[in-house]
């Protein structure tokens, strides 16, 4: 069973535009909820975390929107541009013990 | 800070033969270290989850005879493959965490190792 449901599974966008992607949960118990960018060949890096006390944490053009009474969380990418083009992975974790990663966006931004 | 290696990078390794990837966080201690295993396009898989100078913990459907996990320092894990096979090929991400920390509870993830068994 998925513990983190992750859409889309690809993304196109604009350079210049707005890159949205969600994920939900079921397990009520997650109280950390990060995102990683993954470049090909390369492991997953951290871009933002949040933690379900707070509805929207911000960092550069990186922006986690978290509802937690829906169970839902959200990256958005504002002004995306080529470089941002990677897989980008939510996951959810209790404590950091144990992590559940979504099943991945591939996003492309076309200049 | 928080930076893992992992090496080597990426190996060959004839069917049959055995393969050792070593995991090391470089400016911290790590209590714990954590295996994956991703296929192209898909997702990170929980192989396994190791503990300074403790017998790992595998995820079910992991064969631990099979994938060897050493956490033998607070800084170093290695993952041995033995006697791999083709289907054995695949991404290899180790990952660690420093659990005595207070604050932040992120796992650093290393730059993965790419197996093939030919």
């Amino acid at each position: 069973q998925q513990q983190v449901k992750q859409s889309p599974q690809s993304l196109i966008v604009q350079k210049g535009g707005i890159s949205i992607i969600n994920c939900a949960y079921e397990n009520t118990a997650f109280d950390y909820f990060p995102w990683y960018q993954q470049f090909p060949g390369k492991g997953p890096a951290l871009l933002i975390a949040i933690r379900p006390d707070v509805s929207e944490k911000k960092e550069g053009r990186f922006t986690i929107s978290f509802n937690k009474s829906a169970k839902q969380f959200s990256l958005h990418i504002m002004d995306s541009q080529p470089g941002d083009s990677a897989t980008y992975f939510c996951a959810a974790s209790i404590s950091g013990n144990q992590f559940y990663f979504g099943t991945g966006t591939s996003l492309t931004v076309i200049p | 800070g928080a930076v893992v290696s992992q090496h080597p990078s990426w190996v060959i390794c004839k069917s049959g033969t055995s393969v050792k990837i070593e995991c090391r966080s470089l400016d911290f201690q790590a209590t714990t270290m954590f295996w994956y295993r991703q296929f192209p396009k898909q997702s990170l898989m929980l192989m396994a989850t190791s503990n300074e100078g403790s017998k790992a913990t595998y995820e079910q459907g992991v064969e631990k005879d099979k994938f060897l996990i050493n956490h033998a320092s607070l800084t170093l894990s290695t993952l041995t493959v033995t006697s791999a096979h083709p289907e054995d090929s695949s991404f290899y991400i180790c990952s660690a965490r420093d659990f005595r920390r207070q604050g932040p509870v992120e796992q650093y993830f290393g730059p993965g190792t790419r197996l093939t068994v030919t």
